[in-house]
């Protein structure tokens, strides 16, 4: 399978733990972003990285979020003191540049619930 | 500010019949992008189509087609010959130009579409 990978699928904690996502883009895309959906909207974009950089970063990105690219490849996006306000499909998606239009291409997400 | 709107929350179709899905959009920039994507039931965003300001053609693939009319700024999305499986929510999305825009996509919430036997 060579599209956008997540894990976990599903995770399901408590309020107040923290919680730790992993997308794998596709393997030559250089741009990855995150994205947020909730119940019945569509996705709202979080933050963007391109290679290692982390670029553009949305207020919805409270200071209990972080986003990671280590060298350019996989990414993590962890929510610290998670509140039930954060349960939501995170979306990934990746990118590569050079071609004219940068089609999105986004992984299954991880829906999230916060009990 | 930049919106995307989708004004239709359902939509029902008989199936080898077409549909027309609408998405209106607001924005000050002359350069932007506008994507089509589907969601079904599994939850991965699919991409669809994509058209450019700038594109003088309406875009198509496949059995999709963009009906664009850029005074209206209107991006509606034509399925023909509905099949079972593209039974799924529909979002319209815009990326905008140059500038502070450029790497997000901006979503609608989405039409739900159903089509039936």
């Amino acid at each position: 399978d060579t599209g956008v990978s997540q894990n976990p699928r599903h995770k399901i904690t408590k309020r107040g733990q923290n919680v730790t996502f992993r997308c794998d883009p596709i393997s030559e895309h250089n741009r990855l972003y995150w994205y947020r959906q909730t119940l019945g909207q569509g996705p709202e974009f979080l933050t963007y990285f391109q290679n290692e950089a982390q670029l553009e970063k949305s207020r919805l990105l409270s200071d209990r979020f972080s986003a990671e690219r280590p060298k350019g490849s996989f990414s993590t996006l962890e929510i610290q003191r998670t509140e039930q306000g954060d349960s939501a499909m995170y979306l990934c998606a990746s990118s590569l540049d050079g071609q004219g239009v940068r089609i999105r291409f986004f992984g299954p997400g991880t829906r999230l619930t916060v009990l | 500010a930049q919106k995307i709107t989708q004004t239709q929350p359902g939509m029902f179709v008989q199936e080898k019949e077409a549909v027309t899905l609408d998405c209106t959009y607001d924005t000050s920039d002359q350069s932007y992008g506008l994507f089509w994507y589907k969601q079904p039931s599994s939850g991965e965003m699919i991409f669809l189509i994509y058209q450019g300001s700038y594109d003088e053609q309406n875009a198509t693939e496949g059995r999709y087609s963009l009906n664009f009319q850029k005074a209206r700024k209107s991006a509606n999305l034509v399925i023909s010959a509905s099949q079972l499986g593209d039974s799924a929510m529909y979002f319209c999305a815009m990326r905008e130009g140059r500038g502070g825009g450029y790497n997000k996509l901006i979503f609608g919430a989405g039409t739900r579409l159903a089509v039936h036997p």
